[in-house]
């Protein structure tokens, strides 16, 4: 696509649900990050997907987040049991190979936990 | 661990006036170091990419410096225009903990008045 798509826009849960939050990257891109944007706080580093490679998830807060990419494209991240400190903006990124270069954001999804 | 500090916080400036943003990291063991704008319920825009073996970038009326042995960078905006009003984030990549997850600092909240 022309640029990195997130869905939905705004997510309003109750306290205890799950949540799933979706990010299409640039096609040709093959890293991908989550960040999350919390109120008053800058952006924090949640994971990165590289290829096939491993992804580095030494940003998630808690075992109750996790993301998975399918066939180096789309990716989901999942939240499990939220709590009102999950209440954020996450956004997703890609970007060109490894180093970087080409970083695009997508308009992120803002999650409000209720 | 990479700490990112920008200063000021937020700035008001009458349209015309040349302006400094600061941004200082602590880890000088980066890899780049970017300036990103982000405008209200969108994501982010990235303005200038400074690898860590260059001194500055320059794009339209926007000049990025970085010293790297200081930990300093800054963003210097000629002429300001209302339309520059955004908060400006810098960001680096370490070299010791990936090349392209990004530690973002807090922002500086621009707003050019006309």
């Amino acid at each position: 696509g022309a640029g990195v798509s997130q869905s939905p826009s705004n997510k309003v849960t109750e306290k205890g649900k799950d949540v799933e939050l979706r990010c299409d990257p640039i096609s040709g891109h093959t890293a991908l990050y989550w960040y999350r944007q919390s109120l008053g706080q800058g952006l924090e580093f949640l994971i990165y997907f590289q290829g096939n490679s491993a992804p580095d998830k030494s940003g998630l807060p808690s075992d109750r987040f996790s993301a998975e990419r399918t066939g180096g494209s789309v990716s989901t991240l999942t939240i499990q049991r939220t709590q009102q400190e999950d209440s954020a903006v996450y956004l997703c990124a890609s970007s060109f190979g490894d180093k970087g270069y080409g970083y695009t954001f997508g308009s992120g999804t803002r999650l409000t936990v209720v | 661990k990479q700490e990112v500090t920008q200063i000021p916080a937020a700035l008001s400036v009458p349209e015309g006036e040349n302006l400094v943003l600061n941004c200082s990291f602590t880890d000088s063991a980066i890899y780049n170091l970017q300036w990103f704008r982000q405008d209200p319920g969108k994501g982010l825009t990235s303005l200038l990419l400074i690898q860590s073996s260059q001194r500055e970038q320059t794009s339209g009326r926007l000049n990025a410096s970085l010293d790297k042995s200081s930990g300093r960078s800054t963003l210097y905006i000629a002429a300001s225009q209302p339309g520059d009003s955004a908060t400006y984030l810098c960001a680096v990549s370490g070299a010791n903990s990936g090349y392209s997850t990004l530690t973002f600092g807090k922002g500086t909240m621009l707003l050019v008045s006309p």
